[in-house]
C-alpha cells in the first residue's frame, strides 16, 4: 500500500458529462501529481501541485482542471467528457518538489460511453 | 526535452532465471534521477528502484539492480531469480531536479516493457 488514496476506483459516465476524481496524498507529502494512462500506453503528466499551489502543467486539456486544498488533498475535474478521455487516472504524491520519489495511488478507471 | 526509450515491448524469462530490461534516455542535464516502476495486472504503479545520476554506484534493491551508464545514457534493470510475481509492465522514468523550469515536476516515462515469467 503506497499510502495514496484515490476515489472512486471506477467511474462510468456518458459523453458530455463532468466528473471529479479525488486524491489524498501520503501523510506528510506536500506534492500531488496527476497522470493519465490510456490503454496500454505510458503515463502522461497532467499537472503538479505543491502545498496548494500549481507548479507545472503538462498535457492537460482545457476541459480538465485541478486543485489542491489546504488539507493537501487534490481533485481533478474533467468536463465535457469525450470517448477519448477514457483512461486510468493516477494521482501520485511526494515529500517535496524534487528529491523524493513519487508514490502512486491505485488509480481511477474512467470509462466514457 | 527529455525522452525515455524502452526498445523492448515484451520480454520473457523463466522462473529463477535472470532478465535485463533496457532503457535509454536523452538529456542535456548532468544531474537527474532515474526510476524503474512496476505495473502488475492490478494496474498499481510500484516503485522498484531509484538512481541518482551523481552517484556512480549502481542501485540495488534485493533481487533488483540497475546498470547505470551515464555516458551512454543507459539505465537497465536486472531482475535476478525471477519469480512469477515479477510478471508485470515495467516503466523506466526520468526526472529533472531543476526547479526553475518546471521540469522537476514531472516524471517522463518510457513506453514500458511487458515481462512474462514462465515456469
Amino acid at each position: 500500500d503506497s499510502g495514496v488514496t484515490q476515489t472512486p476506483k471506477h467511474l462510468i459516465t456518458a459523453t458530455g458529462q463532468r466528473v471529479t476524481l479525488r486524491c489524498s496524498p501520503r501523510s506528510g507529502d506536500l506534492s500531488v501529481y496527476w497522470y493519465q494512462q490510456s490503454l496500454d500506453q505510458g503515463l502522461q503528466f497532467l499537472i503538479h501541485y505543491y502545498n496548494g499551489e500549481e507548479r507545472a502543467k503538462g498535457n492537460i486539456l482545457e476541459r480538465f482542471s485541478a486543485q489542491q486544498f489546504p488539507d493537501l488533498h487534490s481533485e481533478l475535474n474533467l468536463s465535457s467528457l469525450e470517448l477519448g478521455d477514457s483512461a486510468l487516472y493516477f494521482c501520485a504524491s511526494s515529500r517535496d518538489r524534487v528529491n523524493s520519489p513519487l508514490h502512486f495511488g491505485n488509480g481511477t478507471r474512467l470509462t466514457v460511453t | 526535452a527529455q525522452t525515455v526509450t524502452q526498445s523492448q515491448p515484451e520480454m520473457s524469462v523463466q522462473e529463477a532465471e535472470t532478465v535485463t530490461l533496457s532503457c535509454t534516455y536523452d538529456t542535456s542535464e548532468s544531474d537527474y534521477y532515474l526510476f524503474w516502476y512496476k505495473q502488475p495486472p492490478s494496474r498499481q504503479m510500484i516503485l522498484v528502484i531509484r538512481q541518482e545520476a551523481y552517484k556512480q554506484q549502481n542501485a540495488t534493491e534485493n533481487r533488483f539492480s540497475v546498470n547505470f551508464q551515464k555516458a551512454a545514457k543507459s539505465f537497465s534493470l536486472k531482475i535476478s531469480d525471477s519469480q512469477l510475481g515479477d510478471a508485470a509492465m515495467y516503466f523506466c522514468a526520468y526526472r529533472s531536479p531543476k526547479l526553475n523550469t518546471g521540469t522537476a515536476s514531472k516524471l517522463t516515462f518510457g513506453t514500458g516493457t511487458r515481462l512474462q515469467v514462465t515456469l
